[in-house]
C-alpha cells in the first residue's frame, strides 16, 4: 500500500517569510496525484495545490507552489510570502490513478508569527 | 466539484448510545468515504460506501461498529454504535466525483463521548 511520510509535525515562519513543508511517500505505481490541504481549525479541509505525477511542470497557485521530484518521490509545498491566515494543520495526500483511494500524511502544523 | 453538506456539526453523546451522522452531496456520486480525525491526528479511512452495495470497511473496522448507509447517489450516513470515551473525534464524509479530482469533504463532525 502506498504511505505518505511528513517528517515535520511542527512548523514557525514570521509574516511574509518562505516556509517549506516537506511530503515524501512510497509508491510502485507511474501515474497518480498528489495534493496538498489545509486544516484550520474550523475542521474544514480545503484544498491548496495539486500535481498530476504525469507533468513535470510543478504547480503553482498564487502564494503556494510545488517541488515534485518524481524519482525522488518527494512533493514539498512552498508557501511564499506568509500570511496570518496560512496558520493551520497542512496534510500531504496521495490518490491512486485508477481508484478513488487517497492516502493522507500526519499532517504538519504551520505557526505564522506577526 | 462537490459541496457537501454533513451534520451534525459536534454533539456530546453519552456512552453505550450512538450517533448517526448525516452527509448529503449536491451531485450524484459513485462512491463516498467516510474519516476518522482522532485529536491531533491525520484522516483514516473508516470505509467506501457504494450506492446498492455493503460498504467496504478498512482494517480495525467493522460494521458492527459503524454501519453506513448509502441509500441514494448523494446521501450517506455514518452511525458510531455504542459509544465509548475512545470514539471522540472529527469524522469527516468526503467524495471524489471523477478520476483524478481532488478529495471534497464535508466540515466534519466533532464527536465527544462522555
Amino acid at each position: 500500500a502506498q504511505t505518505v511520510t511528513q517528517s515535520q509535525p511542527e512548523m514557525s515562519v514570521q509574516e511574509a517569510e518562505t516556509v517549506t513543508l516537506s511530503c515524501t511517500y512510497d509508491t510502485s505505481e507511474s501515474d497518480y496525484y498528489l495534493f496538498w490541504y489545509k486544516q484550520p481549525p474550523s475542521r474544514q479541509m480545503i484544498l491548496v495545490i495539486r500535481q498530476e505525477a504525469y507533468k513535470q511542470q510543478n504547480a503553482t497557485e498564487n502564494r503556494f507552489s510545488v517541488n515534485f521530484q518524481k524519482a525522488a518521490k518527494s512533493f514539498s509545498l512552498k508557501i511564499s510570502d506568509s500570511q496570518l491566515g496560512d496558520a493551520a494543520m497542512y496534510f500531504c495526500a496521495y490518490r491512486t490513478y485508477n481508484f478513488n483511494k487517497f492516502y493522507f500524511g500526519s499532517g504538519t502544523k504551520l505557526n505564522v508569527k506577526p | 466539484s462537490a459541496v457537501i453538506s454533513q451534520k451534525p456539526s459536534r454533539d456530546i453523546c453519552q456512552r453505550g448510545t450512538s450517533l448517526t451522522i448525516q452527509c448529503q452531496v449536491d451531485s450524484q456520486v459513485t462512491m463516498m468515504f467516510w474519516y476518522r480525525q482522532q485529536p491531533g491526528q491525520s484522516l483514516t479511512l473508516i470505509a467506501t460506501a457504494n450506492q446498492g452495495s455493503e460498504a467496504t470497511y478498512e482494517s480495525g473496522f467493522v460494521i458492527d461498529k459503524f454501519p453506513i448507509s448509502r441509500p441514494n447517489l448523494t446521501f450517506s450516513t455514518l452511525t458510531v454504535s455504542n459509544m465509548s470515551p475512545e470514539d471522540s473525534s472529527i469524522y469527516l464524509c468526503s467524495v471524489a466525483p471523477a478520476t483524478g479530482d481532488e478529495a471534497f469533504f464535508g466540515q466534519g463532525t466533532r464527536l465527544t463521548v462522555v
